[in-house]
C-alpha cells in the first residue's frame, strides 16, 4: 500500500526566507509521481509542483523546488523567498502505477509566514 | 471560468437528513474524483469516474453514500441519513484523458456540517 508521511504539523518562516517542508513516502511501485498542493483558507487545492520517479533532475517551478531523494524516499518542498501569501496548508501526494490516477495525500503541514 | 465548480459551497443540515453535492468538472476532462477532507487532515479518496462509469469506490464510501455521473459530465454525491461524523469538506477533482504529469484539478469544495 502507498503511504505519504508529513511529520511537521506546523511551520513558521520569516518573510523572504526559505523554508523546507518534509515529505516521505512508501510504495512498492517502480513508477510513481509525487505532487505538492497548497490549500489556502478558501479550501481550493492548488497544484504546485510534480516529480516523476524516473526524472533525473529535481523539479522546479518558480519559487518552488522539490528536493527528491529516491533512495531515502523523500520529496521535500522548498519554498524560496517566502511571501505572506504563502501562508496555507501544504499537502504532499503520490500517484502510483494503477490506472486510476488517484492521489494519496499526507496529513499536511500548516505554514505561517511572519512579516 | 473553466475550472472545477462545486455546489453548494456550504451546507448545514440536521442529523438524519439527506444531502446532495454537485460537481461540474473541467469540460474536456473525462475522469472525475470525489475526496473527503476532515479538519486537520489531508483529502481521502472516496470514488472516481471515467466518463459515466464508476470504476473505484473506497471502503470509506459507506452504503449511505452514492455518487453518479449519468452523462459523463457533472457528478453528484448524495449522503443519506447524515451523521455527525459526515461533517467534512467534500472535494471534487478532474483530469483529462491526455494527462501529462497527472495533477488533479480541484474545486473549492463543499463543506458539510451535520448538527
Amino acid at each position: 500500500a502507498q503511504k505519504i508521511t508529513q511529520t511537521q504539523p506546523g511551520m513558521f518562516v520569516q518573510e523572504k526566507e526559505a523554508v523546507t517542508l518534509d515529505c516521505t513516502y512508501d510504495t512498492s511501485d517502480p513508477s510513481y509521481g509525487l505532487f505538492w498542493y497548497k490549500q489556502p483558507s478558501s479550501g481550493e487545492m492548488i497544484f504546485l509542483i510534480y516529480q516523476g520517479s524516473y526524472d533525473q533532475q529535481n523539479a522546479t517551478e518558480g519559487r518552488y523546488s522539490l528536493n527528491f531523494q529516491k533512495a531515502r524516499k523523500s520529496a521535500n518542498l522548498v519554498i524560496s523567498a517566502s511571501q505572506l501569501g504563502d501562508s496555507a496548508m501544504y499537502f504532499c501526494a503520490m500517484r502510483g502505477e494503477d490506472s486510476s490516477y488517484k492521489l494519496i495525500f499526507g496529513s499536511g503541514t500548516r505554514l505561517l509566514v511572519r512579516p | 471560468d473553466t475550472g472545477v465548480s462545486q455546489n453548494p459551497r456550504h451546507k448545514i443540515t440536521k442529523r438524519g437528513q439527506n444531502v446532495t453535492f454537485r460537481c461540474d468538472p473541467i469540460s474536456e476532462h473525462n475522469r472525475l474524483y470525489w475526496y473527503r477532507q476532515t479538519l486537520g487532515q489531508g483529502p481521502e479518496f472516496l470514488t472516481y469516474f471515467q466518463n459515466e462509469a464508476q470504476l473505484e469506490k473506497s471502503r470509506l464510501l459507506s452504503d449511505r453514500f452514492s455518487a453518479e455521473r449519468p452523462k459523463g459530465s457533472f457528478s453528484t454525491l448524495e449522503i443519506q441519513r447524515t451523521e455527525q461524523g459526515d461533517s467534512a469538506m467534500y472535494l471534487c477533482a478532474s483530469i483529462g484523458g491526455q494527462a501529462n504529469t497527472g495533477e488533479l484539478f480541484f474545486g473549492e469544495g463543499s463543506r458539510l456540517t451535520v448538527l
